[in-house]
């Protein structure tokens, strides 16, 4: 099956800085990349995704780039707040509704 | 809508109860999604359904657990006898088949098992 593996699992940093978070899987098939976020206690909730036939999306201060060559993904929040703290997930599905998750990266952003 | 709807939102029992929790997916979504968090494992897939029927359940731990969607608007999870390893936090979620595959989760099961 699917493997989805997810770097860093704990990322600080300073306000109004950038964050960076990667994901590799493993099944080539996968077409669908979508992250999500969880803040302490609450459900993970989507912030974007993106799909097989495109290359970069972009919603505000969030982006997701994909390559499929190399089978990796990555998040990108610019000009982070405080209200950015949060666990957030990756994930990859092959069309089958089926995701599978990477383990997490816990953001903390510092004031 | 409500969005996905849980309950209870909390459970605390003894070990060998039997456990049930409860879902309601949004009006006119077609898959509902099971998943356990807990911190080892992360958020891991038990099973999933599509038009009342389950599709996989490969991510099913073991045999005391089961699942079932006698309909479109609810579905149940069971956990018979339980243990303490069961503790986890129990997410439903549900998605449309067509137009995306975004699952919007309910607000979770804490189950903690003594």
């Amino acid at each position: 099956g699917e493997n989805v593996e997810q770097h860093p699992s704990t990322l600080s940093v300073q306000e109004g800085d950038s964050a960076v978070i990667k994901c590799t899987y493993s099944d080539s098939a996968s077409n669908y990349f979508p992250w999500y976020k969880q803040e302490l206690g609450k459900r993970p909730q989507l912030i974007i995704d993106i799909r097989s036939n495109v290359g970069e999306k972009k919603d505000q201060r969030i982006a997701v780039t994909l390559n499929k060559t190399a089978k990796h993904f990555s998040l990108h929040i610019t000009e982070t707040q405080p209200e950015d703290s949060a666990v957030y997930f990756c994930a990859a599905s092959r069309g089958d509704y089926k995701l599978s998750f990477g383990a997490g990266t816990t953001v903390t952003v510092r004031a | 809508d409500a969005g996905v709807i849980q309950s209870p939102r909390h459970e605390v029992t003894e070990m060998g109860q039997e456990v049930t929790l409860r879902c309601k997916p949004i009006s006119g979504h077609d898959y509902l999604f099971w998943y356990r968090q807990t911190m080892m494992r992360g958020l891991e897939l038990l099973i999933y359904f599509n038009n009342n029927v389950p599709i996989d359940d490969s991510g099913m731990p073991e045999d005391r657990f089961s699942a079932k969607m006698p309909n479109a608007s609810f579905s149940t999870l069971k956990i018979q006898p339980s243990e303490p390893r069961d503790s986890a936090v129990y997410f439903c979620a549900s998605s449309w088949g067509t137009g995306g595959n975004e699952q919007f989760f309910g607000p979770g099961t804490r189950l903690t098992v003594l």
